[in-house]
């Protein structure tokens, strides 16, 4: 049962047009929500966060934002650059989880110059 | 600039072999976490912990175990390993209560013939 769900494997968009990534969760005891970008051969690194009492945040190009209602979650790059090419991965946590995040199965990014 | 260090970044064993992964964090935080990566599914937890000598099955511990004896290092062991175990590992670390802090190491890539 997959708590989340990243339906689009992949994504190719053009240098400098906006990149939008889409992630649904079912587990109503989520209230904060992360995005991991990857390269291949190595370890994610933390993007962006959401807590569930907020409905947008952004830093710098990355905004994410938040639909509780729908239990949907999107992260938008913009301009997107060749550099944001990789797998990007949304996550999720329940408070007194142990800060242990639950995957979706990634999205592939490629931004094409 | 926390550090989470997998000990190998490449392995090669042979079906049946015990497996030591090892994964090393110098930050003093609480919670460490083993995670597999395939394409497709995203990562998957196997096991995490939340203190030296503790450790609690996470979504897939089937054929894993881990040691626990400082709070630094984290050891996820393969008791023998199978073909189906050929994965990217990754190690994660986090302090407790902190939920943007996950850090990863940068991987073991294991392959059992």
């Amino acid at each position: 049962d997959q708590q989340v769900k990243q339906n689009s494997p992949s994504l190719s968009v053009q240098e400098g047009r906006i990149s939008i990534l889409n992630c649904d969760y079912t587990n109503s005891m989520f209230d904060y929500f992360l995005w991991y970008k990857k390269y291949p051969a190595e370890g994610p690194t933390f993007l962006i966060s959401i807590s569930s009492i907020k409905d947008k945040n952004e830093d710098g190009r990355f905004t994410v934002f938040l639909n509780k209602s729908a239990k949907h979650l999107s992260l938008h790059i913009v301009p997107s650059q060749p550099g944001d090419s990789a797998v990007y991965f949304c996550a999720a946590s329940a408070q007194g989880g142990s800060e242990k995040l639950v995957f979706g199965k990634g999205t592939k990014l490629t931004v094409n110059p | 600039d926390v550090k989470v260090t997998q000990s190998s970044r490449y392995l090669v064993k042979r079906t049946g072999e015990k497996v030591f992964l090892e994964c090393v964090q110098d930050m003093d935080h609480e919670n460490m976490f083993w995670y597999r990566q395939d394409p497709g599914l995203g990562l998957r937890l196997i096991y995490f912990s939340y203190d030296v000598k503790m450790k609690e099955k996470g979504d897939i511990p089937e054929g894993y175990s881990v040691s626990r004896e400082k709070k630094e290092r984290f050891s996820l062991i393969l008791e023998s390993a199978s073909t189906n175990q050929t994965s990217m590992y990754l190690c994660a670390s986090i302090t407790g209560g902190d939920r943007d802090g996950y850090t990863f190491g940068s991987g073991t890539r294991l392959t059992v013939v």
